[in-house]
C-alpha cells in the first residue's frame, strides 16, 4: 500500500525559505522508474506541477519556478524534500507530493496548507 | 510551457446524464494526456492516463478519447459521487501542465 504525507510549516513570512518534507511508504525511491513529484494548488485555483525527482537522482523543475526550487531525496529515510526560496503571498496554497511511475501521478499525499503572510 | 484549456469551466447536469469535458493543448502532446478527479478538501485522483486508459478501480462510466491537441473526458450516466472538479494534464514534455479545471455539479 503506497502512502505519502507532506509535512512542514503552516505559516511562513514573505522572503523566507519554505522547506517541505514528503515521507512515503509502500515503495522505494531506489527502484528503477520510480519518481516523486511536488504539485501545489492556490486556494480555489488549479493545480501547478513544481518539481520531480527520479530514482537515479535526475531532477526536473517547472521553468517558471526553477530558480527558487531545490528537490532532494533521502532514499534510506523514504523522504523527498522540496525547498522554495523567497516566498511570497502568491505562493500560499496546498502543497502535494505524489508517487510517479511512467510519468503518471498515481498516488498523492493529503496535502499541506502553507500560508505566506507577515 | 504547453497551455491546457478546459471547457466548460462549470457544468451542471442531472443524475443519469452523459457529460463531456473538453481539454485543448496549445501544442501537440500526442497521447500523453491524463485526467484527474478532485473532491473538495481532497487530493486529486488519477482517473485516465494515456488519453483513454482507465486507472485501476475507476468505474467504467468514465472514458477518454482524443489525440494531439484535443481531448475529451466523458462520464456516462452521471452519479452523485461524480460531483467534483476534473483536471486534464499533459505529460508529453516537462514541464507538466494542468488545465484550469471543470467543476461538475448536479442540476
Amino acid at each position: 500500500q503506497i502512502t505519502l504525507k507532506e509535512s512542514g510549516p503552516t505559516l511562513v513570512k514573505p522572503s523566507q525559505t519554505l522547506t517541505l518534507t514528503c515521507t512515503f511508504s509502500g515503495f522505494s525511491l531506489s527502484t528503477s522508474g520510480v519518481a516523486v513529484a511536488w504539485i501545489r494548488q492556490p486556494p480555489g485555483q488549479a493545480l501547478e506541477w513544481l518539481a520531480l525527482i527520479y530514482w537515479d537522482d535526475d531532477k526536473r523543475y517547472s521553468p517558471s519556478l526553477e530558480s527558487r526550487l531545490i528537490i532532494t531525496k533521502d532514499s534510506s529515510k523514504n523522504q523527498v524534500v522540496l525547498t522554495m526560496t523567497n516566498m511570497d503571498p502568491v505562493d500560499t496554497g496546498t502543497y502535494f507530493c505524489a508517487h510517479s511511475v511512467r510519468r503518471l501521478l498515481d498516488f498523492w499525499g493529503q496535502g499541506a496548507l502553507v500560508t505566506v503572510s507577515s | 510551457d504547453i497551455q491546457m484549456t478546459q471547457s466548460p469551466s462549470t457544468l451542471s447536469a442531472s443524475v443519469g446524464d452523459r457529460v463531456t469535458i473538453t481539454c485543448r493543448a496549445s501544442q501537440n502532446v500526442g497521447y500523453w494526456l491524463a485526467w484527474y478527479q478532485q473532491k473538495p478538501g481532497k487530493a486529486p485522483k488519477l482517473l485516465i492516463y494515456k488519453t483513454s486508459s482507465l486507472q485501476s478501480g475507476v468505474p467504467s462510466r468514465f472514458s477518454g478519447r482524443g489525440s494531439g491537441t484535443e481531448f475529451t473526458l466523458t462520464i456516462n450516466s452521471l452519479q452523485p459521487d461524480d460531483i467534483a472538479t476534473y483536471y486534464c494534464q499533459q505529460y508529453n514534455s516537462y514541464s507538466w501542465t494542468f488545465g484550469q479545471g471543470t467543476k461538475v455539479e448536479i442540476k
